[in-house]
């Protein structure tokens, strides 16, 4: 499987934005890069999927790189309620692999009010 | 929908003992997982089902059991329980399994096992 790295903490305040960055250098061209969040005590929380183009959704904006070996998510105004640990996953299109999410150590983020 | 839901929220168990964790989901999904998370890990996957009678295993399978009677439940098995087996365990599940698709989780079960 195709690892992600992704710095272990990031802070913030309330209001601003965060960029939290994830590399993926050995990326295939069938890997969806997918993050989650997990709360405080409560399962992961599906954020934001992409493939090859940025994306945005309601919670936040995926920033692809041209040549797919990093993304961003953003996060356009953090929230109390956004202090979470974030997992970039990178999951494979094709069935056979059925669904597997390998989960790294994930970004601790901190949002100071 | 009630989504994916996990019975119980939390367990104490003695070494040696057996129990079933209860997972189901009302989405009609077809792929459904177990992962364990320890503390300041991620998830690892345990065992998957891609569909009603298709069970395979996953990353840490040694010591849990899986079936798949109906699409919407997925019951994880602990044979004997031992400490090591202690953790949060989390349900998943998707449509079909394929990359594109979003996971849904449940909120967990936390078993001590003493």
């Amino acid at each position: 499987d195709a690892k992600t790295t992704q710095p272990n903490s990031m802070e913030s305040n309330e209001e601003e934005p965060v960029h939290l960055p994830c590399n993926h250098s050995t990326i295939s061209g069938t890997d969806y890069i997918h993050w989650y969040r997990q709360l405080p005590s409560q399962g992961p929380e599906y954020v934001i999927h992409g493939l090859t183009s940025n994306v945005n959704n309601r919670m936040a904006s995926l920033a692809i790189a041209e040549d797919r070996k990093s993304s961003t998510l953003i996060l356009h105004r953090a929230t109390l309620r956004d202090a979470a640990v974030y997992y970039c996953i990178l999951r494979h299109s094709i069935r056979t692999s059925y669904g597997k999410l390998t989960f790294g150590q994930g970004t601790i983020l901190t949002v100071h009010p | 929908n009630a989504g994916v839901t996990q019975t119980p929220k939390f367990q104490v168990l003695k070494t040696g003992q057996s129990m079933t964790l209860q997972c189901a989901q009302d989405m009609n999904h077809e792929y459904m997982s177990w992962y364990r998370q320890d503390p300041g890990m991620g998830l690892r996957l345990i065992h998957y089902s891609v569909g009603a009678g298709i069970t395979d295993q996953g990353e840490v399978p040694n010591g849990y059991n899986v079936s798949r009677s109906t699409t919407e439940d997925f019951p994880l098995r602990l044979l004997s329980a031992a400490p090591s087996q202690t953790s949060v365990y989390f349900c998943a599940s998707s449509l079909t399994g394929t990359g594109g698709e979003t996971q849904y989780f449940g909120p967990g079960t936390r078993l001590l096992v003493l």
